[in-house]
């Protein structure tokens, strides 16, 4: 069966520093999510991003950050300057639909360190 | 805005016995959809079952049944015969069409599996 697959499945930064997490989503998906968890919290939205550009974003979802595909099987997730509160779990989500009917299919999580 | 709660942070059953977890949600919208994700130690988040408020019968997948109560914005997810590979943390999320796609997230609850 297809999975999304992320990697690094670990990245330590130092603050101040950008980093870039990859997603390869479902191939026939033409929906792209990105989410984060942050330790004990809940899961939260970040993005989501259809066509080449960014279809929502929610009010975490600053500057700071941006998406990008930059060929046709990755998806990435660029923090440009890591701060402490970026520490967390961030999840690659894909669908081929865009209804809230189409099931998002998650990766496996990459977990960011900011030192 | 939508707000999901799972006031379980952890949960355990015997194996082959039956297990509850709860989710409430609070919404002011009448169509919506609800569901149920696995996330094993392994990390991928799977989609266990899903729901449509719009429907009065309960979804089942198996032997995983919800118990949705629309009028008392309740979602819980019953899962029976519980085996070892059920141990998991499992989020109920929400989604509706005025939300766009994003799934909203409830805390997680810890299953563990007693053999």
């Amino acid at each position: 069966e297809p999975e999304v697959t992320q990697t690094p499945s670990h990245q330590v930064t130092q603050m101040g520093q950008e980093v870039i997490l990859r997603c390869v989503p479902i191939s026939n998906h033409l929906y792209f999510y990105w989410y984060r968890q942050i330790l004990g919290q809940k899961v939260e939205f970040l993005v989501s991003f259809y066509n080449n550009e960014i279809s929502e974003k929610s009010e975490i979802f600053d500057d700071q950050f941006s998406v990008e595909r930059p060929d046709g099987s990755n998806f990435t997730l660029k923090i440009r300057s890591t701060k402490l509160e970026d520490s967390a779990m961030y999840f690659c989500a894909s669908s081929d639909g865009i209804l809230s009917t189409d099931t998002q299919y998650f990766g496996p999580g990459t977990r960011l360190t900011v030192l | 805005a939508q707000t999901v709660t799972q006031s379980q942070p952890e949960m355990s059953v015997q194996e082959a016995e039956t297990v509850t977890l709860s989710c409430t949600y609070d919404t002011s919208e009448s169509d919506y959809y609800l569901f149920w994700y696995k996330q094993p130690p392994s990390r991928q988040m799977i989609l266990v079952i899903r729901q449509e408020a719009y429907k009065q019968q309960n979804a089942t997948e198996n032997r995983f049944s919800v118990n949705f109560q629309k009028a008392a914005k309740s979602f819980s997810l019953k899962i029976s015969d519980s085996q070892l590979g059920d141990a998991a943390m499992y989020f109920c999320a929400y989604c509706s069409e005025t939300s766009g796609s994003r799934l909203t997230f409830g805390e997680g609850t810890q299953l563990t599996v007693n053999p």
